[in-house]
């Protein structure tokens, strides 16, 4: 099956430092990659869809100078969370999407614990 | 706004169906419904999806209403591993395709 990893899987950061998360496609082309933010016990929430060779789309109430997303190629969307602070610790997920038909599936990765101290 | 409502907790016991519900009353003709798992501090994982025929695969059985307004999905034999939150999804069909979850639904399967 379709595999998206991530890295690294948890960091710990001083506030005021970027960290930066990428996003893998292993065995697939993902023209489309999503950044997801899950807080402890709540559901998860989009932030940004990210397409290869453009601009990303972020949504509503997302600073995109706080969290900068590349995708440079097919297989690699990275975020960077800028000068970071305690309330940006959260579990970041990606997750890619092959470009073949309506019906295909988001495929996640693991998650990146992000720590800030 | 995610456009679907789910109990959120449920308790099954280990080796019987556990039906889990989804209200989607507001789904337009050509969205599709999707349902993916997160077990703890994972990514989600894919389930199933359907447009508006049952469904089956070898995880679960996805049964969706004549109206579509609402769909179950089954996991015929339930495992401890299957303890999980379990999440409905009706997928935009825009451009981007982008998914926007609700609260989910917290499955606990007890022995």
């Amino acid at each position: 099956g379709a595999v998206v990893s991530q890295h690294p899987s948890w960091v710990i950061c001083k506030s005021g430092t970027s960290v930066k998360i990428e996003c893998r496609s292993l065995d697939f082309q993902a023209t489309t990659m999503f950044w997801y933010r899950q807080f402890p016990k709540q559901s998860l929430m989009l932030m940004a869809t990210s397409n290869e060779g453009s601009k990303a789309t972020y949504e509503q109430g997302v600073e995109k100078d706080k969290f900068l997303i590349n995708h440079a190629s097919l297989t690699l969307s990275t975020l960077t969370v800028t000068s970071a602070h305690p309330e940006d610790s959260s579990f970041y997920i990606c997750s890619a999407r092959p470009p073949q038909g309506l019906q295909e599936t988001q495929y996640f990765g693991p998650g990146t614990r992000l720590l800030v101290l | 706004d995610a456009k679907t409502t789910q109990p959120p907790s449920m308790d099954c016991a280990e080796g019987r169906a556990a039906n889990l519900p989804c209200n989607h009353s507001t789904i337009s003709g050509n969205e599709y419904v999707y349902w993916y798992r997160q077990i703890h501090s994972q990514g989600p994982q894919y389930i199933i999806h359907g447009l508006k025929n049952n469904e089956t695969n070898e995880m679960a059985s996805l049964i969706i209403t004549e109206d579509r307004k609402s769909s179950t999905l089954i996991l015929p034999h339930a495992t401890l591993r299957d303890t999980a939150v379990y999440y409905c999804i009706v997928r935009s069909n825009s451009g981007t395709y982008k998914y926007i979850f609700g609260t989910g639904t917290r499955l606990k399967v007890l022995a």
